[in-house]
């Protein structure tokens, strides 16, 4: 069936680098695509989204690229700190039916 | 805003009992989701409602399951009979319909049956 899912399940990154979470889908229609980050013991929090029609979107610290052409989503994290360690979640939204990811943890070291 | 309450934070029961799973969504959202955290199936939607109608329930995983709301303010989620099985997290969330930046999670129930 259809689903959205990551291609690396951890990612460790210096404090200060950037760090490049990856996701690939296969649903075409979904309206959005949608990055979260849980934090242990706390439910998912938005980071950013991207509409489906729309290639790049930045936030603070952080840049969503959208790849239709090979069905790809990445979250970028400039300087990351080491509160930005967490598990990030793609997800896509088709309707009011929001579809997650597995998940990658990210792991930043002092 | 105290955010979407989930209510218990930890639950541990027998198999066999009945478990009641409760949630105030954020004032004002009108949509309300159900989802189930495992290490295995990752992050599962089990049920959403819109204005207070289910709208969606091909996540609930059988019979044993149900969910309410029986108004805007309020939802639960039971199990009846429990069985080890359901072990997970479970997350209620709410967003104002068409609103991507507005889905808003709890903080879970753990839910743990032996």
């Amino acid at each position: 069936g259809e689903s959205v899912g990551l291609h690396l399940p951890t990612l460790s990154v210096q404090e200060g680098d950037n760090s490049i979470i990856n996701c690939a889908y296969s649903n075409s229609a979904s309206d959005y695509f949608i990055w979260y980050k849980q934090e242990s013991g706390k439910g998912p929090q938005f980071i950013i989204d991207i509409r489906s029609n729309m290639d790049k979107r930045q936030g603070q610290r952080v840049t969503v690229l959208l790849n239709k052409t090979v069905k790809h989503l990445s979250l970028q994290i400039a300087a990351t700190q080491p509160g930005d360690s967490a598990v990030y979640f793609c997800a896509e939204l088709k309707g009011s039916r929001l579809t997650f990811g597995e998940g990658t943890q990210l792991t930043v070291n002092p | 805003d105290a955010g979407v309450i989930q209510s218990p934070r930890h639950e541990v029961t027998e198999m066999g009992q009945e478990v009641t799973l409760r949630c105030k969504p954020i004032s004002g959202h009108n949509s309300l989701f159900w989802y189930r955290q495992t290490m295995m199936r990752g992050l599962e939607l089990l049920i959403y409602f819109n204005n207070n109608v289910p709208i969606d329930d091909s996540g609930m995983p059988e019979d044993r399951f149900s969910a309410k709301m029986p108004n805007a303010s309020f939802s639960t989620l039971k199990i009846q009979p429990s069985e080890p099985r359901d072990s997970a997290v479970y997350f209620c969330a709410s967003s104002l319909r068409d609103r991507v930046s507005g889905y808003t999670f709890g903080s879970g129930t753990r839910l743990t049956v032996v």
